[in-house]
């Protein structure tokens, strides 16, 4: 089963807007990444944060880690029209063999 | 570095037929693939892990003689959907472990649509 859930499912903001997704888990993990994916395309990895970080920043993009809460944010500030997409996060577990996907946020950035 | 490809990146076959989906890491060697399934609209289903040069490990609930899986050197794992039906249709992406200091991280191939008529 799916170890990760995300929420909102869907998102809809305007051009400029920040975008707020989050991410919750059940297990003890390594670390957790969050990856785009673009309409029938693959996926992009955007960004990971280990088990030991509380917070990482890329470009536009803030991660937060709260391992107590077992959650994970992704904040994109100042939104594109191209950052249109579904965003997943996915957690590596403390056995590191696997990634497990949260079922996914679909952001809609409108021009 | 570290880029996978897939091929083909689409494809629609007749129901009862096989296709095989192949997964190649470009720039490094692989020794883990996985091969994931993801419905519309949907997140990524893991099927099964390959280790190069063993059988694969395949999740609860996916048919093995349905999903052959052949991971037969360090840069190639094929997917081979056999005898196909409408059901199967989905997109397909593979990804590979990463190579010496990065090896617990994964690269994703593009992705494979199938369509089964």
């Amino acid at each position: 089963s799916q170890q990760g859930e995300e929420d909102p499912q869907a998102l809809s903001i305007q051009e400029g807007e920040n975008a707020t997704m989050n991410c919750s888990y059940k297990t003890s993990i390594n670390n957790l990444q969050w990856y785009r994916q673009n309409s029938g395309r693959g996926l992009v990895h955007l960004i990971l944060i280990r088990s030991n970080e509380r917070e990482k920043h890329s470009g536009r993009l803030r991660v937060t880690l709260d391992t107590s809460k077992k959650s994970s944010s992704l904040l994109i500030t100042a939104s594109r029209a191209a950052d249109t997409a579904s965003y997943f996060c996915a957690t590596r577990g403390t056995s590191g063999s696997r990634l497990t996907f949260g079922e996914g946020t679909q952001l809609t950035v409108n021009p | 570095g570290a880029v996978v490809s897939q091929h083909p990146s689409w494809v629609i076959c007749k129901s009862g037929t096989s296709v095989k989906i192949e997964c190649r890491s470009l720039d490094f060697q692989a020794t883990t693939m996985f091969w994931y399934r993801q419905f519309p609209k949907q997140s990524l289903m893991l099927m099964a892990t390959s280790n190069e040069g063993s059988k694969a490990t395949y999740e609860q609930g996916v048919e093995k003689d349905k999903f052959l899986i052949n991971h037969a050197s360090l840069t190639l794992s094929t997917l081979t959907v056999t005898s196909a039906h409408p059901e199967d249709s989905s997109f397909y992406i593979c990804s590979a472990r990463g190579p010496g200091d990065n090896k617990y991280e994964q690269y994703f191939g593009p992705g494979t649509r199938l369509t089964v008529t």
